[in-house]
């Protein structure tokens, strides 16, 4: 079975200033972790994904994600905000090898501060 | 190259009613996954489909059902229909329903049940 905890629904920045946003998820296989991004009135779409090869991940947009086996983490960061990254972001664990249940976090909603 | 496709985009259906909603995948693509999306929430997993059988499931009640034709496009079905079914209802396709194949949503459909 697998869970996924986004850690702050709403966080807040200003433009140019670095971006964290926190997800912890628990699987009982190997897992494979993705960050989508949903723009008001707009469909869902990839940042980036982890499928257990480099820890690193660098997705579009200037945005990366760092797999931690040992802490259960993939957090989702970018060295410096836009005002188009204002949006909602999910995690969204499965399970690399195996049919299972695809789950979604939550959500974190960024605010861009001018 | 078309995306995922669904129909109807807008819905309007009375308590106790049925629905049926549709889902093109993109070509190439065998998994179809269906989620329901409640207003500031993440999208919930509903099933996952591949090769026209069901992969997964996730904690719906009975009244919602799916499935998969031949050419891979989909149908999710709901019966009985409660106020608390209005939401954004997604589709989302990829390559397999295992392996580190991220998904591709489409537009969603929005069903208001009054």
């Amino acid at each position: 079975a697998q869970s996924v905890t986004q850690l702050d629904s709403h966080v807040s920045v200003s433009e140019g200033t670095p971006v964290l946003l926190r997800c912890n998820y628990s699987s009982s296989y190997s897992p494979s972790l993705f960050w989508y991004v949903q723009h008001p009135n707009k469909g869902l779409q990839l940042l980036l994904k982890y499928t257990s090869a480099a820890t690193l991940v660098k997705g579009i947009n200037g945005f990366e994600a760092e797999f931690k086996k040992s802490e259960t983490s993939f957090h989702l960061t970018k060295p410096s905000a836009h005002m188009s990254d204002a949006a909602e972001y999910f995690c969204v664990v499965s399970a690399l090898n195996r049919d299972d249940k695809i789950i979604f976090g939550k959500g974190t909603r960024l605010h861009i501060l001018p | 190259d078309a995306g995922v496709t669904q129909s109807p985009t807008h819905l309007i259906k009375t308590r106790g009613q049925h629905v049926t909603l549709r889902c093109s995948p993109i070509s190439g693509h065998k998994s179809v996954s269906w989620y329901q999306q409640v207003l500031g929430q993440g999208p919930q997993f509903i099933f996952q489909y591949y090769e026209k059988e069901e992969r997964g499931r996730g904690n719906f009640p009975d009244r919602f059902s799916a499935r998969q034709f031949p050419n891979y496009s989909s149908e999710l079905n709901v019966n009985a229909l409660l106020l608390g079914d209005s939401a954004l209802y997604l589709c989302a396709s990829r390559i397999n329903s295992i392996g580190p194949y991220e998904q591709y949503f489409g537009p969603g459909t929005r069903l208001t049940v009054t």
